[in-house]
């Protein structure tokens, strides 16, 4: 059974990086067809992609998080990381990883989420 | 990028009641790309319904999905009390809808 982790500061001060892991246990990182993602939620609010990566590297980006959001995976450790740059307080929210199939894009497996604060 | 409109925002049942929730996207999708999940306070979104019309591992049958092209829905058939929650659609590929919220009347 595939589960994530996340992992990482809960409290980032403005205009710094955030920075998350996820940890993939029960199961491969590089086996199957599927892309490992990150998705945030503010808190009241609904849910937003931030972007994802595939084991080859291949990343995908929400276009409006773009220019601040780099993804990486390190498949020898089973992880894969978010970062993301210049936060401000808009970027408070619940981030979550999960894994969703190349073939039909469905997250079917999901971490339980960090919160994560900006505030300095 | 496509649009994923949810109604209503909230629907307001009692236990027993068939919900109907809708999701329209901006433009046409594949039926396979739209999903469905559910979030209640606290926790993590579930995955209920992939390809549209699939349940995922473990959903019980009164849920159901259907619908092509840019109209698509997500049916109790019966609700029970642990159903009561946020449902979000997500298109492959884009963000999700905005919720609809499915509260005790």
């Amino acid at each position: 059974q595939v589960q994530l982790q996340e992992s990482g500061p809960g409290l980032v001060k403005p205009s710094q990086t955030l920075s998350l892991t996820c940890t993939v246990s029960g199961g491969s990182i590089s086996s199957g067809s599927y892309y490992w993602s990150w998705i945030r939620q503010p808190a009241g609010k609904g849910l937003e992609s931030i972007g994802r990566i595939y084991t080859s590297g291949s990343t995908n980006y929400n276009p409006s998080l773009k220019s601040r959001v780099t993804i990486s995976v390190d498949t020898s450790k089973n992880q894969f990381s978010l970062k993301l740059s210049s936060v401000t307080a808009a970027d408070t929210a619940v981030y979550y990883c999960a894994r969703d199939s190349a073939y039909d894009g469905a997250f079917d497996i999901w971490g339980q989420g960090t919160m994560v604060t900006v505030s300095s | 990028e496509i649009v994923l409109t949810q109604s209503p925002g909230t629907l307001s049942l009692s236990p027993g009641e068939r919900a109907t929730l809708s999701c329209r996207t901006s433009q046409s999708v594949s039926s396979r790309y739209l999903a469905w999940y559910q979030q209640k306070p606290g926790q993590a979104p579930r995955l209920l319904i992939y390809g549209a019309s699939s349940r995922a591992t473990g959903i019980p049958d009164r849920f159901s999905g259907s619908g092509s092209g840019t109209d698509f829905t997500l049916t109790i058939s019966r609700l029970e009390p642990e159903d009561f929650a946020v449902y979000y659609c997500q298109q492959y590929g884009s963000s999700f809808g905005q919720g609809t919220k499915v509260e005790i009347k």
